[in-house]
């Protein structure tokens, strides 16, 4: 069957301008996981969805940063008025249920001008 | 807090030469443990893992062994090859409310013909 996807591939943007990234898991995963990977660093974590349980928000980096989940499936990463700083490669995850293996999708590549 | 840490690279071996890169955590629970890697263009996968102490997890040449006294994951390769260059990502996941994931910061590896 088909993997997580991710859409777009590559972002680009001026400073100040809104974007969403989007997050298609593999069908029947109850677990969603967004993550920040910039150049050279590690994989930081952002938010966890679990099936219908309130989202785990505690790695969002600012108020600029939401998610949500519609429908228990595709996945929506909003970062508003974008800075710099938050260019980085975006990963979302999926998994059957927590604490089983994680399938990562391809990534969003943003970058803000 | 929970954390993992890991050696950094960039590690570079000959081909057929023995591969360790290390990786030590805390907890305050009782983690399952992971490693994944992540070939270059490509998106991350898991490699192996363990879910408690003393098990082998093993794919591919590689192995790691669950060290709960040591609190250690070392992940090993007795002879590694030019397609084996990549990064690596240690991590852990624990059940602290929400089954986070806590990646390492990754080490990258070259094997050199």
């Amino acid at each position: 069957g088909a993997g997580v996807s991710q859409s777009p591939s590559n972002k680009v943007t001026e400073k100040g301008k809104d974007v969403e990234l989007r997050c298609d898991p593999i069908s029947g995963h109850t677990a969603l996981y967004w993550y920040r990977q910039s150049l050279g660093q590690g994989l930081e974590f952002l938010i966890y969805f679990q099936g219908n349980s309130a989202p785990d928000k505690s790695g969002l980096p600012s108020d600029r940063f939401s998610a949500e989940r519609t429908g228990g499936s595709v996945s929506t990463l909003t970062i508003q008025r974008t800075q710099q700083e938050d260019s980085a490669v975006y990963l979302c995850a999926s998994s059957l249920r927590a604490n089983n293996e994680q399938f990562f999708g391809p990534g969003t590549r943003l970058t803000v001008l | 807090g929970d954390s993992v840490t890991q050696m950094e690279g960039p590690v570079t071996l000959s081909e057929e030469a023995f591969l360790t890169i290390n990786c030590t955590y805390t907890a305050t629970g009782y983690p399952s443990l992971f490693w994944y890697v992540q070939y270059p263009g490509e998106g991350l996968q898991l490699l192996l893992k363990a879910t408690k102490a003393d098990d082998k997890g093993s794919n591919k040449g590689f192995e790691a062994t669950y060290r709960k006294e040591t609190t250690s994951f070392h992940l090993e390769k007795g002879s590694v090859q030019v397609s084996d260059s990549a990064v690596y990502f240690c991590a852990l996941s624990v059940n602290s409310g929400t089954y986070k994931y806590i990646f390492g910061t990754g080490t990258r590896l070259k094997v050199l013909a």
